[in-house]
């Protein structure tokens, strides 16, 4: 079946540095994926999203990347800022679910050492 | 535009209990989906409703169901709680069934003694 799963479950970085959150994912036909970003009593909020048909897409200090060989994503944080002390979550949609039918992985907590 | 709404923020229930969840929508959204979040399954998608009609459902056992009413607002039941019910329900909208972005609410922390 579908699996979403993330390499690292903690991440931390020094304020100003890059951040590079990593993601996996088993379904080699699915062709829609986003990143979420959940703070403490919040819900998920959307960051970026990505097509199968892309390699890249760049958002505000946020760039994603897709590698369709390997099945991997990977979230890019520019400068990053106390503010972006959350986690992080990659979600995929395998063709043919309804784009509500999102497989989340287990998440990412990115700590920011000022 | 006020976001998405989810009453109440937290609850506590026994094991046997029912609960009733409560969502509402971005003004002009019609699609609501329903997701559990736990800290060793991550999130996962229970159902989602379009104009009061279920149009998608998840790998959960019947006794979580749900609903929409015409103004879009949705409710959703557990009955028969189980300690590993204990989790943050999350409800999402969008415009519609086959729109992207979807917006979260804040959640409900239920736990079950």
């Amino acid at each position: 079946g579908e699996s979403v799963g993330l390499h690292l479950p903690t991440l931390s970085v020094q304020e100003g540095d890059n951040s590079i959150i990593n993601c996996a994912y088993s379904n080699s036909a699915s062709d829609y994926f986003i990143w979420y970003k959940q703070e403490s009593g919040k819900g998920p909020q959307f960051i970026i999203d990505i097509r199968s048909n892309m390699d890249k897409r760049q958002g505000q200090r946020v760039t994603v990347l897709l590698n369709k060989t390997v099945k991997h994503l990977s979230l890019q944080i520019a400068a990053t800022q106390p503010g972006d002390s959350a986690v992080y979550f990659c979600a995929e949609i395998p063709p043919r679910t309804g784009a509500n039918n999102l497989f989340f992985g287990t998440g990412t907590r990115l700590t920011v050492i000022p | 535009k006020a976001g998405v709404t989810q009453t109440p923020r937290y609850l506590i229930k026994t094991r046997g209990q029912q609960v009733t969840l409560s969502c509402s929508p971005i003004s002009g959204h019609r699609s609501v989906s329903w997701y559990q979040q736990t800290p060793g399954q991550g999130l996962q998608f229970l159902f989602e409703y379009f104009s009061e009609t279920q149009r998608n459902k998840g790998n959960f056992p019947g006794r979580f169901s749900g609903r929409q009413f015409s103004n879009s607002r949705s409710e959703m039941n557990v009955s028969t709680l189980e300690l590993g019910d204990s989790a943050l329900y999350l409800c999402a909208s969008r415009i519609n069934s086959g729109s992207d972005e979807q917006f979260f609410g804040p959640g409900t922390r239920l736990t079950v003694l």
